[in-house]
């Protein structure tokens, strides 16, 4: 089976442009999270969905958002882009809500200049 | 405020050896915690998992360990390889009726860099 994929890859943006990231689960795992690692610290959490509702919230400021569609795929989208946002974008998916059995994608390297 | 930590950046172990690396959290609310490898240009790799019932859980060369009164756990891994050398990271989620809406979020620690050499 397919692991957790993530696009794109990598992708440069200019401040203040928006930038969409995709992330397509394991197949048969209903919940999509999306954390933010930037170099030398680990993931922090952005997001929580499963059933396609919004479950967790972490402490981003309102130009990140997310959804996930029917088919439990998920976007996340930022707006407004930062210089600090640069910084590697990892979903991982789980068959539940909580927090075990979370597997991560390979990431998105979004650079901001 | 973090919650969860590692506060060894780093280890480094001779091939065939224990590599023993720690974590530390201050939230008793948690009550599962994980643990992930992390290569360079990959994501993190989940690599064995406590619920906080437990005092130890072993997984082939991997054994991670407990200690609730302390908020300290543990992973041994036994013997190291060179191929184990990378970024590990300890995570932690809450209790299903403490967390309400952080009920998914895994808090993670900033990570230690561990080298095997051969």
């Amino acid at each position: 089976d397919a692991g957790v994929t993530q696009s794109p890859t990598h992708l440069i943006k200019t401040r203040g442009q928006h930038v969409t990231l995709r992330c397509s689960p394991i197949s048969g795992h209903k919940s999509v999270s999306w954390y933010q690692q930037v170099l030398g610290q680990g993931p922090q959490f952005i997001f929580q969905y499963y059933e396609k509702e919004e479950r967790g919230r972490g402490n981003f400021p309102d130009r990140f958002s997310a959804r996930q569609f029917p088919n439990y795929s998920s976007e996340l989208n930022v707006n407004a882009l930062l210089l600090g946002d640069s910084a590697l974008y990892l979903c991982a998916s789980s068959l539940r809500s909580g927090g075990a059995g979370q597997y991560f994608g390979p990431g998105t390297r979004l650079t901001v200049t | 405020d973090q919650q969860v930590k590692q506060n060894s950046p780093s280890l480094s172990v001779q091939e065939g050896r224990i590599s023993i690396l720690n974590c530390d959290y201050t939230n008793s609310m948690f009550d599962y915690f994980l643990w992930y490898k992390k290569y360079p240009a990959e994501g993190p790799t989940f690599l064995i998992s406590i619920s906080s019932i437990k005092d130890k859980n072993e997984d082939g060369r991997f054994t991670v360990f407990l200690n609730k009164s302390a908020k300290h756990l543990s992973l041994h891994i036994v013997p190291s390889q060179p191929g184990d050398s990378a970024v590990y990271f300890c995570a932690a989620s809450l209790k299903a009726n403490a967390g309400g809406t952080s009920y998914g979020k895994l808090t993670f620690g900033q990570g230690t860099i561990l080298t095997v050499h051969p």
